[in-house]
């Protein structure tokens, strides 16, 4: 699986858009770019995920860079249960594709 | 919807006891993970399984065992407890014919004293 490097802390004022980037610059050409985060000690939760085109469900936006080397995480509208641990995976869609969690970004939404 | 469902919640076991951890599947998926974080850690992963058949293998140790069932649950068997297995104990699943995003449980908080 690739690896990810991602910036360690992020802050974001309730109620703007929270931008957290992932680079993967290692990527091979099967391989997805998953978001999870992880709320103070439960479980993680699924946010997003994308091969190559830009994607967008109820939680987030998920920009991916046209080299797939990079990609950003967008949640338009940072409210403050939004403070968690985000974490981006790289990894192939199989059911032997383990997730394997690097150091995510702590982002923390203040009033 | 359904989640993922594990039991106990919470777990404290002696040195040199045995535990076993349960994880019940989101109905309909197919492949269950099992994940350790340590206090402070990130989440490591542990064990799959897909139509219980092990699919792959992480930092496990041989003092652990799992399997699945005919009805997908899985079961995480731990011996010879040691204080360093303290952590908490994620189970998380998977269906076929979709992208594979898992789909975590709340976890088990095993403490060893």
């Amino acid at each position: 699986d690739a690896k990810t490097t991602q910036p360690p802390s992020m802050d974001c004022a309730e109620g703007r858009a929270a931008n957290l980037p992932c680079n993967h610059s290692t990527i091979s050409g099967n391989e997805y770019v998953y978001w999870y985060r992880q709320i103070h000690s439960q479980g993680p939760q699924y946010i997003i995920h994308g091969l190559k085109n830009n994607e967008t469900n109820e939680m987030a936006s998920l920009i991916i860079t046209e080299d797939r080397k990079s990609s950003t995480l967008i949640l338009p509208h940072a409210t403050l249960r939004d403070t968690a641990v985000y974490y981006c995976i790289v990894r192939v869609a199989t059911n032997a594709g383990k997730s394997t969690f690097g150091d995510g970004t702590t982002l923390t939404v203040k009033p | 919807a359904a989640g993922v469902i594990q039991s106990p919640r919470h777990l404290i076991k002696e040195k040199r006891e045995t535990a076993t951890l349960k994880c019940y599947p989101i109905p309909r998926h197919d492949t269950v993970y099992w994940y350790q974080q340590g206090p402070g850690q990130d989440p490591q992963f542990l064990i799959s399984f897909y139509e219980k058949m092990q699919s792959d293998k992480g930092s496990i140790p041989d003092r652990f065992s799992a399997q699945q069932f005919s009805d997908y649950h899985s079961e995480l068997n731990m011996s010879s407890l040691e204080l360093g297995d303290s952590a908490l104990y994620f189970c998380a699943s998977s269906a076929r014919g979709h992208s594979y995003e898992q789909y975590f449980g709340p976890g088990t908080r095993l403490t060893v004293t």
